[in-house]
């Protein structure tokens, strides 16, 4: 069954520091996403992305944000420069072109969870 | 605004209790689509269910039900005859569906619920 996949599982970094990760979504899915989940709350979207281009974003996803499909097959999002907030499992999530009910189901990968020292 | 609110934060039951975990969602959209989500403890998000607006039909999957009530905007979980690997956190999510906006129609964010940890003891 075709599953969402990220890498790294875990990644630890210093304060400062850019961080890339990465997802591989479903291949005939044309919609991506990114949440966020703060140790011990609840999970929060960051943006969607569609056609190329950010379709939405939330208030936690400022400049030091930036999302990229850089080729057919991956989807990235990057921290420019991390802060100790910025410590949170990341999800990576795509979905299919709605249905005729006008929703599709996101798949979501297993995350990555990132360290800031 | 959207918002989803699960207003336990915890609970814990001896094994084949039943348990429902509430979820109260607010939204100004009239299509709308609401889910529930299981994280065990090894971290990772499991769909479970999506049910939309129009349909208000109570569902039955095993042991699972869900009782989908737009009077109260309430989208309850029941588990029953609980069994110690239902122990996870569970999230109910909320997504619109602006249907005026079809350029865009297919992505539409999850808004997630503060979640409820369940425990159930042997």
């Amino acid at each position: 069954e075709p599953e969402v996949t990220q890498t790294p599982s875990h990644q630890v970094t210093q304060m400062g520091q850019e961080v890339i990760l990465r997802c591989v979504p479903i291949s005939n899915h044309l919609y991506f996403y990114w949440y966020r989940q703060i140790l011990g709350q609840k999970v929060e979207f960051l943006v969607s992305f569609y056609n190329n281009e950010i379709s939405e974003k939330s208030e936690i996803f400022d400049d030091q944000f930036s999302v990229e499909r850089p080729d057919g097959s991956n989807f990235t999002l990057k921290i420019r420069s991390t802060k100790l907030e910025d410590s949170a499992m990341y999800f990576c999530a795509s979905s299919d072109r709605p249905l005729a009910g006008g929703n599709n189901e996101q798949f979501f990968g297993p995350g990555t969870r990132l360290t800031v020292l | 605004a959207q918002k989803v609110t699960q207003a336990q934060t915890e609970i814990s039951v001896v094994e084949k209790e039943d348990v429902t975990l509430d979820c109260v969602y607010e939204t100004r959209d009239t299509t709308y689509y609401l889910f529930w989500y299981k994280q065990p403890p090894s971290g990772e998000l499991v769909f479970l269910i999506r049910r939309n607006s129009f349909d208000e039909q109570n569902e039955i999957s095993g042991r699972y039900s869900w009782n989908f009530q737009k009077s109260t905007s309430s989208f309850n979980f029941t588990i029953t005859a609980s069994q110690v690997v239902d122990s996870a956190v569970y999230f109910c999510a909320l997504s619109e569906a602006p249907l005026y906006r079809p350029a865009i129609q297919g992505a539409q964010k999850l808004v997630f619920g503060q979640g409820t940890r369940l425990t159930i003891n042997p």
